[in-house]
């Protein structure tokens, strides 16, 4: 059974600096890896999304990588804003008859302090 | 273009009683898929819907139920509701069962059994 763990649970930085969320699994045989935001109140917006066959993606100021072989990813954000407080969820696709379903990490909490 | 929409946003239910909550999307979608998030939890999988007239459990299906008659509507039942139940449901689709596709989200129903 896939198990996602985020650390830290909450983060807090001041407006301007670079930091990566951190993510890991534990089955290898990862589909696809998938990252969120959440802000209160609200639903989820797909960041980015890797495919077991890819390394990386990057979409503007955010760089998401994938290491199956760790059972690791991360996302990293550059010149961080205080529009960026949010909640970060990641959440592995399964492989096979599981390939529909995603498991979720518990997410990291983000505060950009201006 | 509306995405996926969830109606109720808020309810409360006394113990025992049921309901329906209602997902529809107009992305022409053929996965749909039901989460709850309770509160510093990650999401957990009810049931999803790979497309019209199919369904399957996911990680946490004990007492909901679920149909899919159209692509485009995915509601999910609770027949007698229980304080355990008290959590955010999220309902969300994706087009295909390709790795390449992300799962979008609609803005929650909070539910509140009292």
């Amino acid at each position: 059974k896939q198990e996602v763990t985020q650390i830290p649970a909450a983060l807090s930085v001041p407006e301007g600096e670079n930091l990566v969320l951190n993510c890991s699994f534990t089955d290898s045989a990862i589909y696809n890896l998938q990252w969120f935001r959440q802000d209160p109140g609200k639903g989820l917006t797909s960041l980015l999304l890797i495919q077991s066959s890819q390394r990386e993606q990057t979409s503007g100021r955010l760089n998401a990588s994938l290491d199956k072989s760790s059972g690791r990813s991360t996302l990293y954000i550059a010149a961080s804003q205080p529009g960026d407080s949010a909640t970060y969820l990641c959440a592995g696709g399964g492989s096979g008859a599981g390939s529909y379903q995603l498991t979720f990490g518990k997410g990291t909490k983000l505060s950009v302090i201006p | 273009n509306a995405g996926v929409t969830q109606t109720p946003k808020f309810r409360i239910l006394k113990i025992g009683q049921s309901m329906t909550l209602q997902c529809t999307q107009d992305m022409n979608h053929n996965y749909m898929y039901w989460y709850r998030q309770d509160p510093g939890m990650g999401l957990k999988l009810i049931y999803y819907s790979v497309g019209a007239g199919i369904t399957d459990k996911g990680e946490v299906p004990n007492g909901y139920n679920v149909s899919r008659s159209t692509t485009e509507d995915f509601p999910l039942r609770l027949e007698l509701a229980a304080p355990s139940q008290t959590s955010v449901y999220f309902c969300a689709s994706k087009q295909t069962g390709s790795g390449n596709q992300p799962q979008h989200f609609g803005d929650g129903t909070r539910l509140s059994i009292l």
